[in-house]
């Protein structure tokens, strides 16, 4: 059963357009989300994250939404670069468990068109 | 440079035989981790180490077998009663008590 759903495998934009990536979580003791951005054959990388306290967090280009009553978090990026293509992993910690229990997503793989 | 050291990138190996991936860091962190990664899937939590000599089960744990004798090493051994050891496999660590992990290169495990 899956904790953490990005049920987008795929998005497509143009360069200088607003990318908006989705995630859906289930588990309401979730107190923390991170995203990370992942190139091929590369570790991932981490982007931004936000607390469950509050329902935004903007660093530059990235901006994460947190609705926690909807369950929802998404990240926006804008104005998009086509170096921005890349699978985004959407990552939750769950509150009280132990520090490994990062929950991913299965990612959405983001292409921004020149 | 500070950072997380996997190698080799890629491994090759014949079924039955166990291969132990390295993960080096020297950032300092306390906390390191094994994640597996398929095809179209997330990652998934194989083990993790919140301090020297002590280490506890992920999600995905059967087959696989971790050390951690150091702070700055983290070796995983696939072992052959793995069944299905063909994945990427990623080193993550943290500084205790902070969330955010940060991942190595990454191990292309192939396994014929």
């Amino acid at each position: 059963d899956q904790q953490v759903k990005q049920n987008s495998p795929s998005l497509s934009v143009q360069e200088g357009r607003i990318s908006i990536l989705n995630c859906d979580y289930t588990n309401s003791m979730f107190d923390y989300f991170l995203w990370y951005k992942k190139y091929p054959a590369e570790g991932p990388t981490f982007l931004i994250s936000i607390s469950s306290i509050k329902d935004k967090n903007e660093d530059g280009r990235f901006t994460v939404f947190l609705n926690k009553s909807a369950k929802h978090l998404s990240l926006h990026i804008v104005p998009s670069q086509p170096g921005d293509s890349a699978v985004y992993f959407c990552a939750a910690r769950n509150y009280g468990g132990s520090q490994g229990n990062l929950i991913f997503g299965k990612g959405t793989k983001l292409s921004v068109k020149p | 440079d500070g950072g997380i050291t996997q190698s080799p990138k890629y491994l090759f190996r014949k079924e039955g035989q166990n291969v132990t991936l390295s993960c080096e860091q020297n950032l300092n962190h306390d906390a390191m981790y094994w994640y597996r990664q398929d095809p179209g899937q997330g990652l998934r939590l194989i083990y993790y180490s919140q301090i020297v000599n002590d280490f506890q089960k992920g999600d995905i744990a059967e087959g696989y077998s971790v050390s951690r004798e150091k702070k700055e090493s983290f070796p995983l051994t696939v072992t052959s009663a793995q069944k299905n050891p063909t994945a990427f496999y990623l080193c993550a660590s943290s500084i205790q008590g902070m969330y955010e992990q940060y991942f190595g290169p990454g191990t292309r495990l192939t396994v014929t």
